[in-house]
Order: structure tokens, then C-alpha cells, then sequence
């Protein structure tokens, strides 16, 4: 079955760095997603992205955020300035079209960010 | 905004054992989904219901969104440790199909 691939699965960096989250969606998807999920609360969504800008952004997706599809297989969430409050478990998600998981909407594993 | 709440947290049951995990919602559903994490793991999809008073089943696994459809319930038969894990619920959060989510209701089934 077709996966949305995550990588690293787990990432340390130091405050103030930069990192970058990267994700292979399904390949015939053309909707792509981010969410977030701090330790014991919500899973939380960032930001959608389709034909390549973005489509859709939460209150979160601040400045210190952006997205990118550079090539035809990856879409990467980079966070400019970490702070010890990004640390959380991202995911990934794609899907084929807008409209939720009745159309095959699928999340990756997720990235562990600890902010040191 | 739309907010869900489930109940209860968390759960530890007797291997064997049924139990119902609730969801109920701020505003009307138009989509609800359950999903499943497992520690280190991404969401699995478990069941979409998008009607009032539909009901969904899939192994051991049954899900119901009230005829308001503000509240849904998944109930698991014979629990099983394979059931263990974090149960989410999740709505429609916009027009670009991102989602909402409960806080999770964490399973742990004792054998």
C-alpha cells in the first residue's frame, strides 16, 4: 500500500537553528499537509498546500514557517528560528483532492523535533 | 471554531473486555473520523461516517454518529492488546480538507 514516507524520524537541534522536515507524499497526490503535535495535547494542523502555494494556514504558521515542494517528490516544512517551543511531533499527510479522508487522505510516521 | 472533546482520556481495560470511547462536538458534523496512533507512528485511518445515525463496523471496531450529529461513539468488542493505542477523533476543519482533533482517548488492554 502507497505510504507517506517522513524523515528524519527523529531530529535534535539547538535553539535558535534552522530545520528542515521533510516528506515523499503518495505520488499521485496533489494536496499536501502539515500538522503538529505537542507532547499530551492536539494534533494540530499548520498548513495545506496545493499546485504549489499555499492553500490554507492555521494561526500557528507563523513567519518562522515555510513550505516547499522543490522537486516533484518532496514537500518540506522548514522552521527558520527554532524555539524550545517547537518541540513536537510533526506529520506529514497527502491526498489525491480536497476534502478529507473519504478521498484517501493519508498521514506519514511523523518527525520528532526536540528543541534543545 | 469547532472544538471535540472526548472522553474519557484514557482507559485501561481487562483483555476481553468491550468499551466505548466518546466524541462529541461544538458545532454539527459533516465528517467525522476515527483514527488510531500508536507511539512512534502515524494516524491510521479506522472509519469515516458523514450521516446521521450512521453506523460502521469493521472487525471488532463500531463507530456511530448520533442523529444530531454532534456525538460519536467507537465501541471495540473483546478488546484485544492489539487494540492498545491512542484513539483520535477528527473532523473537517476547512475547504482544502484539513482536519481537527479531538485530545485522543489513550486504550491500554491488559491480558
Amino acid at each position: 500500500e502507497p505510504e507517506v514516507t517522513q524523515t528524519p524520524s527523529h531530529q535534535v537541534t539547538q535553539m535558535g537553528q534552522e530545520v528542515i522536515l521533510r516528506c515523499v507524499p503518495i505520488s499521485n497526490h496533489l494536496y499536501f499537509y502539515w500538522y503538529r503535535q505537542i507532547l499530551g495535547q492536539k494534533v494540530e494542523f499548520l498548513v495545506s498546500f496545493y499546485n504549489n502555494e499555499i492553500s490554507e494556514k492555521s494561526e500557528i504558521f507563523d513567519d518562522q514557517f515555510s513550505v516547499e515542494r522543490p522537486d516533484g517528490s518532496n514537500f518540506t516544512l522548514k522552521i527558520r528560528s527554532t524555539k524550545l517551543e517547537d518541540s513536537a511531533m510533526y506529520f506529514c499527510a497527502s491526498s489525491p483532492r480536497a476534502g478529507g479522508p473519504y478521498y484517501g487522505y493519508t498521514f506519514g510516521s511523523g518527525t520528532r523535533l526536540t528543541v534543545v | 471554531s469547532q472544538e471535540l472533546e472526548q472522553s474519557p482520556q484514557s482507559l485501561i481495560v481487562q483483555e476481553g473486555k468491550n468499551l466505548t470511547i466518546n466524541c462529541t462536538s461544538s458545532k454539527t458534523l459533516y465528517g467525522l473520523y476515527w483514527y488510531k496512533q500508536k507511539y512512534g507512528e502515524g494516524l491510521i485511518f479506522l472509519m469515516m461516517l458523514q450521516k446521521g445515525g450512521e453506523e460502521k463496523s469493521h472487525e471488532k471496531i463500531t463507530a456511530k454518529l448520533d442523529e444530531k450529529k454532534q456525538q460519536s461513539s467507537l465501541h471495540i468488542t473483546a478488546s484485544q492488546p492489539s487494540h492498545a493505542g491512542i484513539y483520535l477523533c477528527g473532523a473537517d476543519g476547512g475547504s482544502q480538507g484539513n482536519l481537527i482533533f479531538g485530545k485522543g482517548t489513550k486504550l491500554s488492554v491488559k491480558p
